[in-house]
């Protein structure tokens, strides 16, 4: 599995565009990368994912290099309530069905007002 | 719909009891996952099961035990807690088919104390 590597704190203010960027640089051709967001008490819930280029929705945009070495997490005119742990995983779908995925330690990311 | 619901939601045990934590998603998933988390970290998978009749280890399966009751149910015993097993536990589920984004969907937690 593609090991991940992610800052452990940000902080940014209201209104700002945050980047959250991680490296994987053992990706397999196979590996999708995720990210996910997880609030204290709550189990975490996913946001992106991509393969190659740019991924865009209605929450975030996913960035990831032609060498797929690492991906950005970007997040648009942040709130308050964006404060959260982020998550960067590597892995694949096996066909049986089991998600291999490592959820390392994460993002800490704190909006101030 | 509930989507994944973890049964219970605190639970204090003495040293070598014994429990089971509960689980169900009512979103017809045919995945279903183990995992724990300890303060500040990420979470490891404890057991999976792919599909109905299946179950499998994961990253920390050692004094655990799973069962998959039937499609929507999930249950993880500990046949004798120890203190290193003190953790928030989380239950998810993900469908299984080709193409998919294979996104989990997780309950809120079941937070476990052993003294």
């Amino acid at each position: 599995l593609a090991k991940t590597t992610q800052p452990i704190s940000m902080d940014s203010y209201e209104g700002q565009e945050v980047n959250i960027t991680c490296s994987h640089n053992n990706i397999a051709t196979n590996d999708y990368i995720t990210w996910y967001q997880q609030f204290p008490s709550q189990g975490p819930r996913f946001i992106i994912q991509g393969y190659k280029t740019k991924v865009t929705n209605e929450v975030a945009s996913l960035f990831i290099p032609a060498d797929r070495k690492s991906s950005t997490l970007s997040l648009p005119r942040v709130s308050l309530s964006d404060t959260a742990v982020y998550y960067c995983l590597v892995g694949t779908q096996i066909s049986g069905g089991y998600n291999k995925l490592i959820f390392g330690a994460g993002t800490r990311l704190a909006v101030h007002p | 719909n509930a989507g994944v619901t973890q049964t219970p939601k605190f639970q204090v045990l003495k040293t070598g009891q014994s429990m089971t934590l509960q689980c169900a998603q009512d979103m017809n998933h045919n995945s279903m996952y183990w995992y724990r988390q300890d303060p500040g970290m990420g979470l490891r998978l404890i057991y999976y099961s792919a599909s109905e009749g299946t179950t499998d280890k994961g990253e920390v399966p050692n004094g655990y035990n799973v069962s998959r009751l039937n499609k929507r149910e999930f249950s993880l015993r500990l046949e004798s807690a120890a203190p290193s097993q003190t953790s928030v536990y989380f239950c998810a589920s993900s469908v299984r088919l080709a193409g998919d984004t294979g996104e989990l969907f997780f309950g809120e937690g079941s937070r476990l104390t052993v003294l």
